[in-house]
C-alpha cells in the first residue's frame, strides 16, 4: 500500500486565501518530493526536501520537511486560479520505488 | 528532447483483449516506472525497472507484465484485459534515485 498519507483529500479555497496540505508518515523518511497535476494533465516535479526541519520557498509555495523526517506540509499563500490541480507527494519506499500519497486536490472559488 | 512519451494515448479494449503499453525516454534514465490513477486513489506503482533488462513488482502488479529489453523503452501488457484496468496510466523516468521523475502525458484505457 501507499506509504504516505495526505490531508486532506480535497480542498476548496477562496481565491486570495490561505491553505495547507499535509503528508505524513508512519517511519523516517530519507527525503520526500512533491508534484503538482493539473486537470487533465501529468505530475510535475516542484520540489525535494532532504534535510530535517527543511523549509524551501517557490514564490508563493512553502514546503517544509518535518524534524523528525516523517511528515512535510505544502502551504499556499494568496491562492490564484492559476493553483488549481492535485498536489502529491512521493516517497522512496524501499532502494528504487517511487510511491505517492492520494493527492490533495485543490479548487478555487473566484 | 521529447522526453517521455507514452503510446497509444487513448484506448479501449474489450474485456479479454490484449495490448501493450510502450513508454519511451531519451534522457538515458536508468529508473523507469508504471502508475495507474484512480479517482481518489492518487497514483499506484504497477511495476518499475531500475535498468535495462530489470524489472520489479510494485504496489499493484497482478494482471500486468512489463519489459525493459531496451534502456530508453518500457512496456506495460495487459495479457486478458478486466473492467478493473479502466484507468489512466502514467509512465515516469528519472536518472537515479532522489532525483526528480519526469513523466509522460498519459494512456486512457477503457476496458467494456
Amino acid at each position: 500500500g501507499q506509504q504516505v498519507m495526505q490531508i486532506p483529500q480535497y480542498q476548496h479555497v477562496q481565491e486570495g486565501e490561505d491553505f495547507t496540505t499535509y503528508c505524513n508518515s508512519s517511519t523516517t523518511l530519507s527525503n520526500i518530493q512533491w508534484y503538482k497535476q493539473r486537470p487533465g494533465g501529468h505530475p510535475v516535479f516542484l520540489i525535494q526536501l532532504v534535510k530535517s526541519g527543511e523549509v524551501k520557498k517557490q514564490k508563493r509555495l512553502t514546503f517544509q520537511f518535518g524534524e523528525a523526517k516523517k511528515n512535510s506540509s505544502l502551504h499556499i499563500t494568496a491562492t490564484q486560479t492559476t493553483d488549481v490541480g492535485t498536489y502529491f507527494c512521493a516517497v522512496r519506499s524501499n532502494d528504487y520505488k517511487l510511491s505517492f500519497g492520494a493527492g490533495t486536490t485543490v479548487t478555487v472559488r473566484a | 528532447n521529447a522526453g517521455v512519451t507514452q503510446t497509444p494515448k487513448f484506448r479501449v479494449l474489450k474485456t479479454g483483449q490484449s495490448m501493450t503499453l510502450l513508454c519511451a525516454q531519451d534522457m538515458n534514465h536508468e529508473y523507469m516506472y508504471w502508475y495507474r490513477q484512480d479517482p481518489g486513489m492518487g497514483l499506484r506503482l504497477i511495476h518499475y525497472s531500475v535498468g535495462e533488462g530489470t524489472t520489479a513488482k510494485g504496489e499493484v502488479p497482478d494482471g500486468y507484465n512489463v519489459s525493459r529489453l531496451k534502456k530508453q523503452n518500457f512496456l506495460l501488457g495487459l495479457e486478458s484485459a478486466a473492467p478493473s484496468q479502466t484507468s489512466v496510466y502514467f509512465c515516469a523516468s528519472r536518472v537515479r534515485v532522489n532525483t526528480e521523475a519526469f513523466f509522460g502525458q498519459g494512456t486512457r484505457l477503457t476496458v467494456v
